[in-house]
């Protein structure tokens, strides 16, 4: 069984200010861990993945991501948010069963603020 | 959102009615998916088809049903047991290798009054 907690259902952050946005994941296997973004009304585009190769992801935008195995966490990342990086994030684990199936992680919605 | 198409954007329909939402896709991948997101939520998985021909159920399959008679098309059907079938519906794709990610379509906002 996998699971995937996003610690923050809303985050706030000036524009100019770095973005945190923490997860945790529980997993019986070595996971895939993915960020994706929404935007209102759209569908969901890669920020970026973990798939066992190197621990630190660097994505699209600007974002990043750190895999610690021994915190069970993935936590995304930018140095300086922008008014575009407003949405909702979501992080995803995923199985290494038949279908490769993927669980969500309830989201956290980013808010930047001017 | 890439090579996949779902239509309509928005759809209402009235209390007791099937309706039928559309996926396709020109990425030639073999898997597709139906994911519904509530408000505030994440995406709960419907159904998934590796192949064609053949599909299976997802966590919260009760109330929907598909078909995958092509490779490029995976259209959900919303039926009148579905009892709260207002939400946001995604539908999705994956590539042949085990280590390939998801993509995602614009997703069909459905409302039922």
């Amino acid at each position: 069984a996998q699971s995937v907690t996003q610690l923050d259902s809303h985050v706030s952050v000036s524009e100019g200010t770095p973005v945190l946005l923490r997860c945790n994941y529980s997993s019986s296997y070595s996971p895939s861990l993915f960020w994706y973004v929404q935007h209102p009304n759209k569908g969901l585009q890669l920020l970026l993945k973990y798939t066992s190769a190197a621990t630190l992801v660097k994505g699209i935008n600007g974002f990043e991501a750190e895999f610690k195995k021994s915190e069970t966490s993935f936590h995304l990342t930018k140095p300086s948010a922008h008014m575009s990086d407003a949405a909702e994030y979501f992080c995803v684990v995923r199985g290494n069963n038949a279908g490769n199936m993927l669980t969500f992680g309830g989201g956290t919605r980013l808010m930047v603020k001017p | 959102d890439g090579g996949i198409t779902q239509s309509p954007k928005y759809l209402f329909r009235k209390e007791g009615q099937n309706v039928t939402l559309s996926c396709e896709q020109n990425l030639n991948h073999d898997a597709m998916y139906w994911y519904r997101q509530d408000p505030g939520q994440g995406l709960r998985l419907i159904y998934y088809s590796q192949i064609v021909n053949d599909f299976q159920k997802g966590d919260i399959a009760e109330g929907y049903s598909v078909s995958r008679e092509k490779k490029e098309s995976f259209p959900l059907t919303v039926t009148s047991a579905q009892k709260n079938p207002t939400a946001f519906y995604l539908c999705a794709t994956k590539g042949d290798r085990a280590y390939n990610e998801q993509f995602f379509g614009p997703g069909t906002r459905l409302t039922v009054l």
